[in-house]
């Protein structure tokens, strides 16, 4: 149980185009889902925290603009990256918290490269 | 939440326990540790929690000191597998917040 999905697992797109990860709780609801970031050899960087049916909390430095998220459902949350740049290339990672309970648990990972 | 300390590295032969420790000097009564690892260009997978019992799953050990101030995750029978890095995390429960991830301890499992 306890499963968590990303799609796509990579993307490669053009400078100002815009790109939607989605990230899906499959064997739970999931009341409040986060969105992180990876640059090589760094550690995980929260960029967003999102509770279903209200508007997502971002944190400081991260443009609500240009990382737009829905979570309009118990199950999945979508993070779109506006106008990417190549400086937005990463490795994006969502995890969901079980409605009433503790432990959070991450997808695999979405890497977005681009040009 | 209150701040962890973990080796940057550790080194473990395939087959032997890996103890892998966590100083959390700080922490408060409300808090967990949580341990959760990240193989490369993975996602971070959950290990083990614990507030202050001793705990075990299919996974790891965690053995929590009686003050609380640090704790060991204890792979019994490491394998090639498990090398990763490890992330020590306090946070306080019900809290609604995000994990916050520090740098973590690299463990390397060697033949």
């Amino acid at each position: 149980g306890a499963v968590v999905s990303q799609h796509p697992s990579r993307v490669i797109c053009k400078s100002g185009t815009s790109v939607k990860i989605e990230c899906r709780s499959l064997d739970f609801q999931a009341t409040t889902m986060f969105w992180y970031r990876q640059f090589p050899k760094q550690s995980l960087m929260l960029m967003a925290t999102s509770n279903e049916g209200s508007k997502a909390t971002y944190e400081q430095g991260v443009e609500k603009d240009k990382f737009l998220i829905n979570h309009a459902s118990l199950t999945l949350s979508t993070l779109t990256v506006t106008s990417a740049h190549p400086e937005d290339s990463s490795f994006y990672i969502c995890s969901a918290r079980e409605t009433h309970k503790e432990t959070q648990y991450f997808g695999p990972g979405t890497r977005l490269l681009v040009l | 939440d209150a701040k962890t300390t973990q080796p940057p590295s550790m080194d473990c032969a395939e087959g032997r326990a890996a103890n892998l420790p966590c100083n959390h000097s700080t922490i408060s009564g409300n808090e967990y540790v949580y341990w959760y690892r990240q193989i490369h260009s993975q996602g971070p997978q959950y290990i083990i929690h614990g507030l202050k019992n001793n705990e075990t799953n299919e996974m790891a050990s965690l053995i929590i000191t009686e003050d609380r101030k640090s704790s060991t995750l204890i792979l019994p029978h490491a394998t090639l597998r498990d090398t990763a890095v490890y992330y020590c995390i306090v946070r306080a429960s019900n809290s609604g917040y995000a994990l916050n991830f520090g740098k973590g301890t690299s463990l390397l499992v060697t033949p």
